[in-house]
């Protein structure tokens, strides 16, 4: 059974950069799409970006300029990190497996999600 | 970008009786390829979301038939015909005709 984990500081500094990696368990990296979505405590879903295994990466526009999204087939991991943040990142993040068969975007598998919290 | 608008925010609703959530996109989500890339995602109390429905109406495997998504090309919704105790908690629509957007989220809860 594939698993998600998501690990990573659940504090970070205004203006430092947030990094985070996911691990995937049970499976393997190869032929899927691996997306990083959060949601800020008590609001809704932002999808931020996401790599094929390949490496091919797509971002959200609104946080373009400061994700940045790579992935170790050989670890069997793959990570985010946003750069210059502030307290509006403050967010639950989650890491998925996404595929585009049998629907663009297919989030069929989420990780349980890490709080992250930006304070100084 | 998409935006997504759900109605209602929130749905008060008696144990055995029928749900109802709605969707509008700002623009139409019918894709190049002639599909709807409209989905529904649950995310119980303290859980990730789940995917529920993709395109409009398919059921995720495991999902019970009890939920069901329609619709077409700006307006869709989601219904559950018989609402359980384990149905509490936030939905969302989702498009994925373009990068992926999400609504406001329902929060359905029992009277």
């Amino acid at each position: 059974q594939v698993q998600l984990q998501e690990s990573g500081p659940g504090l970070v500094k205004p203006s430092e950069t947030l990094s985070l990696t996911c691990t995937v368990s049970g499976g393997s990296i190869n032929g899927y799409f691996w997306s990083w979505v959060r949601q800020p405590p008590g609001r809704g879903l932002e999808w931020i970006g996401d790599i094929y295994y390949t490496g091919s990466t797509y971002y959200n526009p609104s946080l373009k300029s400061r994700v940045t999204v790579t992935a170790d087939t050989s670890t069997n991991q793959f990570s985010l990190e946003l750069r210059s943040v502030t307290a509006a990142d403050t967010a639950v993040y989650y890491c998925a497996r996404t595929t585009a068969q049998p629907s663009r975007w297919y989030f069929g598998l989420w990780g349980r999600g890490t709080l992250v919290t930006v304070s100084s | 970008d998409i935006v997504m608008t759900q109605t209602p925010l929130s749905s008060p609703v008696t144990l055995g009786q029928p749900a109802s959530i709605s969707c509008r996109s700002s623009h139409s989500l019918v894709y190049s390829d002639g599909n709807t890339y409209l989905s529904w995602l649950q995310q119980r109390p303290g859980q990730p979301p789940r995917l529920l429905i993709y395109k409009i109406s398919n059921r995720m495997s495991g999902v019970p038939d009890r939920f069901s998504g329609s619709g077409a090309g700006t307006d869709f919704t989601l219904k559950i015909s018989r609402v359980e105790a384990e149905d509490v908690g936030v939905y969302y629509c989702m498009q994925a005709t373009q990068f992926p957007t999400f609504g406001q989220g329902t929060k359905l809860e029992i009277k």
